[in-house]
């Protein structure tokens, strides 16, 4: 079945570090590709999404691209805050499987300190 | 101007006992979602309706009875509960089931079972 693998974490990063989070996936059809961030007690939040190869999204300074040669969507920041210190979730959402069913990889914890 | 709001919050009970989630949404979406994160932060979709039929539903144990009144309100009744049920419970909607929509999630549920 289709799957998402992500770089296990925790990351920890000095603030205005490079930041990059590795997300390569598994999948029969087409899918879209999502990141999600999950700050502490809340839920997810889209942070952003590419639904064809080689797609660009881009949102608050985090960039990833759809790679389909090496079915990958890897994340990055150039200049990471404190405030970016959060769990961020790569998932895939297959059109093949007729329904928007989200398949997440096991999220990767960001610290990010002063 | 909440967008998908759950309730309760936190939910504390004794193993046996039966409890309901409660989950609406007010972003005229027509698809909504429940998943379940674990102690580890794996997050995996239990069910899914769309105008109020069910379209997903994963392989979750028959104590698990999702029902929705209306597109804007999906509610969890959980049966009998065990131990392995301690876990967050997010509600998410989204406009569509077409797999390119991004997903809006809930604040969760945190379920313990003492």
């Amino acid at each position: 079945g289709d799957s998402v693998t992500q770089m296990e974490g925790p990351v920890t990063l000095s603030e205005e570090a490079f930041l990059t989070i590795n997300c390569t996936y598994t999948a029969t059809g087409y899918p879209s590709l999502f990141w999600y961030v999950q700050y502490p007690g809340e839920g997810l939040q889209l942070l952003l999404k590419a639904t064809k190869a080689d797609d660009k999204g881009s949102n608050k300074g985090f960039e990833a691209t759809y790679r389909k040669e090496t079915t990958s969507f890897h994340l990055e920041k150039g200049s990471v805050q404190v405030s970016d210190s959060a769990v961020y979730f790569c998932a895939l959402s297959d059109r093949a499987g007729g329904y928007n069913k989200l398949i997440f990889g096991a999220g990767t914890r960001l610290a990010v300190h002063p | 101007d909440t967008a998908v709001s759950q309730t309760p919050k936190y939910l504390v009970t004794q193993m046996g006992n039966d409890k309901s989630i409660k989950c609406e949404q007010n972003l005229g979406h027509d698809t909504m979602y429940w998943y379940k994160q674990d102690s580890k932060k794996f997050l995996k979709i239990m069910f899914s309706y769309n105008n109020k039929e069910l379209i997903i539903n994963e392989t979750v144990p028959n104590r698990f009875s999702p029902k929705s009144p209306d597109k804007a309100h999906l509610n969890l009744h959980i049966n009998s509960l065990e131990l392995g049920d301690s876990a967050v419970y997010f509600c998410a909607s989204s406009q569509g089931w077409g797999g390119t929509q991004p997903q809006h999630f809930g604040d969760g549920t945190r379920l313990s079972i003492l």
